[in-house]
């Protein structure tokens, strides 16, 4: 049973951009939400994190939206650069009882120069 | 500041062995997590461990075991390999073992079952 779905295996965008990448979830018991990127041959950096009472977070290019009544969240980058090439994991984790992190399957993005 | 370290960085076994791979969390942060990845997947947790203690387990067989140090680096071993262990393992490390924390993890250790 996947909890955290990204349904987009790949998405590509003209450089300067903006960059969409969905995510959706179905455990309502999950409260806290984080965007890693991952190069190859290189472990997941982190990006950007939400807590469920937020429904909006900015760090720079990136801001991650969360519609906790959809179950959804996206991660917005303006202006999309060709360095943003990656592969982008959504992760999901309740703050009680195991904290453990659920990761999507991953959205490989391209952006064209 | 380093990162998570980990080593080995490639690791190349046969089936029925067994493999010990470490991890050095990022100075200051008490808590590891163990996340193995295979291809197309996200990573899968294993395990995650907070001062010496095992706090959450994923589901993973019993082959699969981890410990921390008291200078919180970790091992996971993994006794009896079998071909669909070959993935790349994760470690991450976070303050503490909340879920509100960030986990940073390291480079990986590939793992190759043969």
């Amino acid at each position: 049973d996947q909890q955290v779905k990204q349904n987009s295996p790949s998405l590509s965008v003209q450089e300067g951009r903006i960059s969409i990448l969905n995510c959706d979830y179905t455990n309502s018991m999950f409260d806290y939400f984080l965007w890693y990127k991952k190069y190859p041959a290189e472990g997941p950096t982190f990006l950007i994190s939400i807590s469920s009472i937020k429904d909006k977070n900015e760090d720079g290019r990136f801001t991650v939206f969360l519609n906790k009544s959809a179950k959804h969240l996206s991660l917005h980058i303006v202006p999309s650069q060709p360095g943003d090439s990656a592969v982008y994991f959504c992760a999901a984790s309740g703050t009680s009882g195991t904290y453990k992190y659920i990761f999507g399957t991953g959205t490989r993005l391209k952006v064209l120069a | 500041d380093a990162g998570v370290t980990q080593s080995p960085t490639h690791l190349i076994k046969t089936r029925g062995q067994h493999v010990t791979l470490r991890c050095s969390p990022i100075s200051g942060h008490k808590s590891v997590s163990w996340y193995q990845q295979v291809l197309g997947q996200g990573p899968q947790f294993i395990f995650q461990y907070y001062e010496k203690e095992e706090r959450g387990r994923g589901n993973f067989p019993d082959r699969f075991s981890a410990r921390q140090f008291p200078n919180y680096s970790s091992e996971l071993n993994v006794n009896a390999l079998l071909l669909g262990d070959s993935a790349l393992y994760l470690c991450a490390s976070s303050l503490n073992p909340t879920g509100s924390y960030e986990q940073y993890f390291g480079p990986g250790t590939r793992l190759t079952v043969t």
